[in-house]
């Protein structure tokens, strides 16, 4: 069964150094999401990217960060400058071509910023 | 914009009891609905959805929710739980207007399940 996958699993960083988050979606899917969620809170939406630009963005994604599908496979999120308050699980998903409604998720890669 | 309220955080149960886990959303429009479960360490598996026609709608896991519109409402039931069912579970909606998939989530509801 197709699914999503997301690297690294979990990363340890300074505060201030840059992240990248990467993602395998699911290779036939259009659309793609990066979610985020704060331990012990919801999970939160970030961005939507579809075809080679951003279709959505929430208020949490500013100009620290970034998106980009660099060679037609991997997905990434890079975080500028990270914050403490950026530690969070961040999830990757993707969906099918027309508005089937359902998202399919990776593990999710845990960043943890001291 | 859509909204989603879970009003329990937490629900402890007795294995082999049955649960409900409420979920009320708001939109101006007519939404989608899923439920998606989260294990320990794990990323979400969608549970179940409502897209149209029948408003009651039967997923993985024996899982089964109803679509109430005019109560505005889609709570999730099981009849009788099991120690494996213990995970985070979330409420979702999305515009099925709109060209993709975006969801938004509740607060999510911790299941316990105990024996």
């Amino acid at each position: 069964e197709p699914e999503v996958t997301q690297t690294p699993s979990h990363q340890v960083t300074q505060m201030g150094q840059e992240v990248i988050l990467r993602c395998v979606p699911i290779s036939n899917h259009l659309y793609f999401y990066w979610y985020r969620q704060i331990l012990g809170q919801k999970v939160e939406f970030l961005v939507s990217f579809y075809n080679n630009e951003i279709s959505e963005k929430s208020e949490i994604f500013d100009d620290q960060f970034s998106v980009e599908r660099p060679d037609g496979s991997n997905f990434t999120l890079k975080i500028r400058s990270t914050k403490l308050e950026d530690s969070a699980m961040y999830f990757c998903a993707s969906g099918g071509q027309g508005n089937t409604g359902e998202l399919f998720f990776g593990e999710g890669s845990r960043l943890t910023v001291l | 914009a859509q909204s989603v309220t879970q009003l329990d955080s937490q629900v402890p149960v007795f294995e082999e009891a049955p649960v409900e886990l409420r979920c009320n959303y708001s939109s101006s429009v007519s939404v989608y609905l899923f439920w998606y479960v989260q294990y320990p360490n794990q990323g979400l598996q969608l549970l179940l959805k409502y897209l149209s026609g029948s408003t009651l709608v039967k997923g993985i896991n024996g899982f089964e929710a109803e679509f109430n519109k005019s109560q505005t409402s889609f709570h999730l039931r099981k009849p009788s739980v099991h120690i494996s069912d213990t995970a985070e579970y979330f409420c979702a909606v999305s515009d099925p207007t709109g060209g993709g998939n975006k969801l938004t989530f509740g607060t999510g509801t911790q299941l316990k399940v105990e024996l």
